[in-house]
């Protein structure tokens, strides 16, 4: 079980827009950069977001990423059929025992 | 364009030691600020990251693994590699290697990844 919770699944109709939580803690998201990642089935993960709020070149803006606190948000709008994937937050837990963690992933149904 | 290329046996022995190498092509692994880096996803389940070495031979390990790995950087040929000893069952997982953009987990390029099966 990951130091990170996901909601295990979200759904949204096309063009809609949908919002997938990462919640943690002090020793990780509150000091830490969050990234997030989609993975579509029998495929590598892919960067979406990284530090926070920042987008690769190549990801649309209809991807954006914030951070308070504990917990973390990957916002999508425009919902596109292609965005049904399973989507993680990734952080660094810092405690007597660091290192990097994953969140448990949301799978995202796209009505 | 980076490209990353992992390699290795699909197959390994419960107790026997996990070897894979990743070849790294369109950049340099000496380059400053990138860490080099290995995730591993069990069937059906989501990433676990494993861990990172750095172009000065630094690494940081998942403490849940830490005992059991081993990781090394091979300039010469833009490869490094992944050792995983005492391999059981729990191990068998797809193993990506990945670039971390100044090891905040912020992976931008991935292998393709590699299925390794621990069974006797």
């Amino acid at each position: 079980q990951s130091v990170l919770t996901q909601p295990p699944s979200v759904s949204a109709a096309p063009g809609q827009k949908v919002t997938i939580s990462c919640s943690g803690s002090n020793s990780n998201i509150r000091n830490n950069y969050v990234s997030w990642y989609q993975q579509s089935p029998g495929t590598a993960p892919k960067l979406l977001i990284y530090e926070n709020n920042r987008r690769p070149s190549d990801i649309p803006d209809r991807f954006s990423g914030s951070k308070s606190g504990t917990s973390a948000t990957l916002a999508i709008t425009g919902l596109q059929t292609g965005d049904e994937a399973d989507y993680y937050c990734a952080t660094w837990h810092s405690t007597l025992s660091t290192g990097g963690v994953f969140g448990g992933g949301t799978k995202l149904t796209v009505l | 364009q980076v490209q990353l290329q992992e390699s290795g046996p699909g197959l390994v022995k419960p107790s026997q030691t996990l070897s894979l190498t990743c070849t790294v092509s369109g950049g340099p692994i000496s380059g400053v600020g990138y860490y080099w880096s290995w995730i591993r996803q069990p069937p059906g389940k989501g990433l676990e990251w494993i861990g990172y070495i750095y172009k000065s031979g630094s690494t940081y390990y998942n403490p849940s693994l830490k005992s059991r790995i081993s990781t090394s950087l091979d300039t010469s040929k833009n490869q490094f590699s992944l050792q995983l000893s005492s391999v059981t069952d729990a191990d068998t997982a797809v193993y990506y290697c990945a670039r971390d953009l100044g090891g905040w987990l912020s992976f931008d390029n991935w292998g393709q990844g590699i299925l390794v099966t621990v069974s006797s």
